[in-house]
């Protein structure tokens, strides 16, 4: 069975932090690794990953995979009170189908406090 | 466009009521998805459509049937609901072309809250 478990579950962390977020995966058939950003309702997409060790960044955020030690990291520099989100992870199976099959991770709720 | 649109935003029913979700895309995504998510949880999947057809049912119960009229529609019909079926139902479409990556690339509506009395 696929599985993704992301670690820390909660962190508090005051504006101006840098925070670290951890994805580890067991996924058969991996493609790539997706993180997405949840503030209310709809998962926004923000990284998607399928190279191991090329980072990918957007701003304060960056993000890379290692496919041999099975887990990516998300890290996001300068914290803003708008960083304030659920972020999870997902490992996708690669079925060569036309629709993706994901496998989402608990989720790491990272508060930022002024 | 890059939006998926989901209605109604809220939604209120009793255990006998009969009532829809629907779900819009206008991104020529031609695989789309019903996602359930409880607080404080991950989405978890229960239905995916791919050219219309339907591709995974995660073993959902009956009382949920989807529906896609076209590749821009998706339904949820909702009947005879449990008080624990009360969530976040989400919405999501991705490409969907054989063989593409990005088929793992899932855009997500805002989702239904949905409370079942």
């Amino acid at each position: 069975e696929d599985k993704v478990v992301q670690s820390p579950l909660s962190l508090v962390v005051h504006e101006g932090d840098t925070v670290t977020l951890n994805c580890s995966y067991e996924v058969t058939n991996f493609r790539s690794l997706l993180w997405y950003k949840q503030e209310k309702k709809a998962p926004t997409f923000l990284f998607m990953l399928t190279s191991s060790g090329i980072e990918k960044k957007s701003g304060r955020l960056s993000s890379i995979l290692d496919k041999k030690e099975l887990f990516s990291i998300l890290n996001i520099t300068a914290t803003q009170t708008g960083d304030s989100a659920i972020y999870l992870c997902a490992a996708a199976n690669a079925g060569g189908t036309s629709y993706g099959k994901l496998t989402f991770g608990q989720g790491t709720i990272l508060t930022v406090h002024p | 466009d890059t939006e998926v649109t989901q209605t109604p935003k809220h939604l209120v029913m009793g255990m006998t009521n009969k009532k829809s979700l629907k779900c819009e895309q206008h991104m020529g995504h031609r695989a789309m998805y019903w996602y359930k998510q409880k607080a404080k949880k991950p989405p978890e999947l229960m239905f995916v459509y791919s050219y219309e057809k339907l591709s995974i049912n995660e073993s959902v119960p009956s009382r949920f049937s989807p529906e896609c009229p076209n590749s821009s529609l998706l339904n949820l019909h909702l009947h005879a609901l449990q008080p624990e079926d009360s969530a976040l139902y989400l919405c999501a479409s991705s490409q969907g072309f054989p063989g593409f990556a990005t088929n793992e690339k899932l855009f997500f509506g805002s989702g239904t809250q949905l409370s079942v009395l």
